[in-house]
């Protein structure tokens, strides 16, 4: 049974750093392209960042290049997202997607003084 | 980045009529060394993640059921849904995967009448 499960959400002060880790099984994690996708609740999903099986090619929206960082371990079966200079607008569920066509339940990110 | 148009936002349905969504983008989805259009609908049920319905157009996603339908051409788009049963409450979103960044429509929200 396929299965994401997100973990690392967290209440941050803006300026701040989180990383998010997403644990996967039931499929062969190391042939998927894996996403970070959010979504403010009520509003439509944000594609955040993603990244080839090998690691070789990593995609970032605009509005987290440059502080935000998608890395993975294929041995751990493991997704992580550096999250650096953390901004009030970056509050929001974050969830992990194997290829687009599988999400976890996500996490909630929250970034409040 | 292609920005993708949904129409209605709203859609009051009763259960056993057909009903439609539909999605417009701002360039053409239509890969040009495939030739697959890289469209994919979204469900998004009250209190989950997304989940995949159709998707590169018009395939169906495992265990969807076959009331669903995708289709369109160009930069136009629908999703078709033959006979709206109960559970089909919920928040659709039309989605891009051609090209970095991936966006989504903003959002139909199917209710029963």
């Amino acid at each position: 049974e396929l299965q994401l499960v997100e973990s690392g959400g967290d209440l941050v002060k803006p300026g701040g750093s989180l990383r998010l880790s997403c644990s996967a099984s039931g499929f062969i994690f190391s042939d998927n392209i894996m996403n970070w996708v959010r979504q403010v609740p009520g509003r439509r999903p944000e594609w955040v960042s993603a990244i080839n099986g090998r690691s070789t090619h990593m995609y970032y929206a605009d509005s987290v290049k440059g502080r935000f960082t998608i890395s993975r371990d294929n041995a751990k079966n493991s997704l992580y997202l550096q999250m650096n200079s953390l901004r009030a607008e970056d509050s929001a569920v974050y969830y992990c997607a194997k290829d687009l066509t599988f999400w976890g339940q996500g996490t909630l990110v929250t970034v409040s003084s | 980045d292609i920005v993708m148009t949904q129409t209605p936002l709203s859609l009051p349905v009763t259960p056993g009529e057909p009903a439609s969504i539909s999605c417009t983008s701002s360039q053409s989805l239509v890969d040009s060394d495939d030739g697959n259009t890289y469209l994919d609908w979204y469900l998004q049920k009250p209190g989950q993640s997304p989940q995949l319905l159709i998707y590169t157009l018009s395939y169906r996603a495992s265990g969807v059921p076959d009331r669903f339908s995708g289709s369109g051409s160009g930069s136009e788009y629908t999703l078709k849904i033959s006979r709206v049963e109960a559970e089909d409450v919920g928040v659709y979103y039309c989605m891009q995967r051609l090209d970095f960044p991936i966006t989504f429509g903003q959002g139909t929200r199917l209710e029963i009448k």
